[in-house]
């Protein structure tokens, strides 16, 4: 499967924990996104890189979170000091430009208790 | 600000009747349209996009800028039709109007369809 791949696919972290995740976009896809999915709702956007530049954030994104694309290539997103409203599914996307079809990955599920 | 609105959560239809699925939304520039759906166990994926003006599994929608809406129709629902249909909008030139290539989702609708 040449698709966009996210580890873990679920993680369980007690209250006050750092949490980090991982995306693996589709191979020369330049541009990554990061939402987030809550039940009920559709996908929020949180953060969008151009190859390794962070070009656009949300105001979803607080300062406990954070988003890497170190070589253009994977991408991180970290939560630190995680709160029970953070419990939500992660979703990563890549295109190949900013106006070709965005390819979603699976998703991570955080459950923060 | 770009927003869509899906007014339905759920719909639930028999094989064979008739589907549309609601999208409005709201942007004051030229708006790219489109519907993603996620089937059971999938992960969320393109359907279709209004400016490819093409027919997937059955499914069309039309652009309707004088009411806003991207309505998506299937004249006869089939049982694999069941999922959870997003509609999303991007800007298709976001300068003038400040709206962002970053497409902005509804809440999506979940159609179920009964044998």
């Amino acid at each position: 499967d040449t698709g966009v791949s996210q580890d873990p696919r679920h993680k369980i972290t007690k209250r006050g924990q750092n949490v980090t995740f991982r995306c693996d976009p589709i191979s020369e896809h330049n541009r990554l996104y990061w939402y987030r999915q809550t039940l009920g709702q559709g996908p929020e956007f949180l953060t969008y890189f151009q190859n390794e530049a962070q070009l656009e954030k949300s105001r979803l994104l607080s300062d406990r979170f954070s988003a890497e694309r170190p070589k253009g290539s994977f991408s991180t997103l970290e939560i630190q000091r995680t709160e029970q409203g953070d419990s939500a599914m992660y979703l990563c996307a890549s295109s190949r430009d900013i106006t070709n079809t965005i390819y979603f990955g699976e998703g991570s599920w955080l459950t923060v208790v | 600000a770009q927003r869509v609105t899906q007014p339905e959560k759920l719909l639930s239809v028999f094989k064979g009747a008739p589907v549309e699925l609601k999208c409005n939304y709201s942007y004051s520039g030229s708006p790219e349209l489109f519907w993603y759906v996620q089937y059971s166990r999938q992960r969320l994926q393109l359907l279709l996009r209004h400016i490819s003006r093409e027919s997937i599994k059955g499914f069309t929608a039309d652009l309707n800028k004088g009411e806003t809406s991207f309505h998506l129709k299937k004249p006869f629902a089939q049982e694999e039709d069941s999922a959870m249909y997003y509609c999303a909008l991007r800007a298709s030139a976001p300068g003038k109007s400040g709206g962002s290539y970053i497409p902005t989702f509804g809440r999506g609708t979940s159609l179920i369809v009964h044998p």
